[in-house]
């Protein structure tokens, strides 16, 4: 089946400093892809679905300028969390979207601690 | 009430007992997914189903469209099946969002 990666899977960091999560589909091209939060003992939230080639539409509540993506090419989209704090330490989850089947397949998520 | 619905929403079985969690949902959908998080918090996708049922190892998939009902069975249990198991969908007039379940933790004890 379709793979989906993310990198890294697990980051920690000082708070003010920005961090990078890569998602791949590696044996695809995605011309969507979505990006989850999960917090402590809740369910998967989605934050923004990311167009290859476009910018991406974030969901309410979730600050563009602080959770930037660029999806560049088929095959890659990028999160960054800008002057990061404590409480954005999170389970970040990227998925990717095969169309035409209309399908998502799931990375295996980054972990974030900021210090 | 929520979209989807999963249950039991917690469930401690012994080692070689036959598992089922169910979900419900009350939108149409294209898909339904099943995921495996495990305590680190890594996610695999198990199952994406449309219709029908589907089989991977000890783990079976079950769905019934006109009852917006899907089951996840686990033959011959194992601690290592210890994890959450989430439910999503893919409702039928969405921009390919996913509606979640809350999840069922599950632990296999040896």
């Amino acid at each position: 089946g379709a793979v989906v990666s993310q990198h890294p899977s697990r980051v920690i960091c000082k708070s003010g400093t920005s961090v990078k999560i890569e998602c791949r589909s590696l044996d695809f091209q995605a011309t969507t892809m979505f990006w989850y939060r999960q917090f402590p003992k809740q369910s998967l939230m989605l934050m923004a679905t990311s167009n290859e080639g476009s910018k991406a539409t974030y969901e309410q509540g979730v600050e563009k300028d602080k959770f930037l993506i660029n999806h560049a090419s088929l095959t890659l989209s990028t999160l960054t969390v800008t002057s990061a704090h404590p409480e954005d330490s999170s389970f970040y989850i990227c998925s990717a979207r095969i169309e035409p089947l209309d399908t998502q397949y799931f990375g295996p998520g980054t972990r974030l601690t900021v210090l | 009430k929520n979209e989807v619905e999963q249950s039991p929403q917690n469930l401690t079985a012994q080692e070689g007992e036959f598992i089922t969690i169910n979900c419900s949902y009350s939108v149409g959908i294209s898909a339904l997914h099943w995921l495996q998080q495990h305590p680190g918090g890594g996610i695999v996708s198990l199952f994406m189903l449309s219709s029908g049922k589907k089989k991977h190892g000890r783990l079976i998939a079950t769905i019934n469209i006109q009852e917006k009902h899907s089951s996840l069975h686990i033959t011959a249990s194992h601690p290592r099946d210890s994890a959450v198991y989430i439910c999503a969908v893919s409702p039928m007039d969405s921009n390919y969002q996913l509606i979640w379940g809350a999840g069922t933790k599950l632990i296999i004890k040896p």
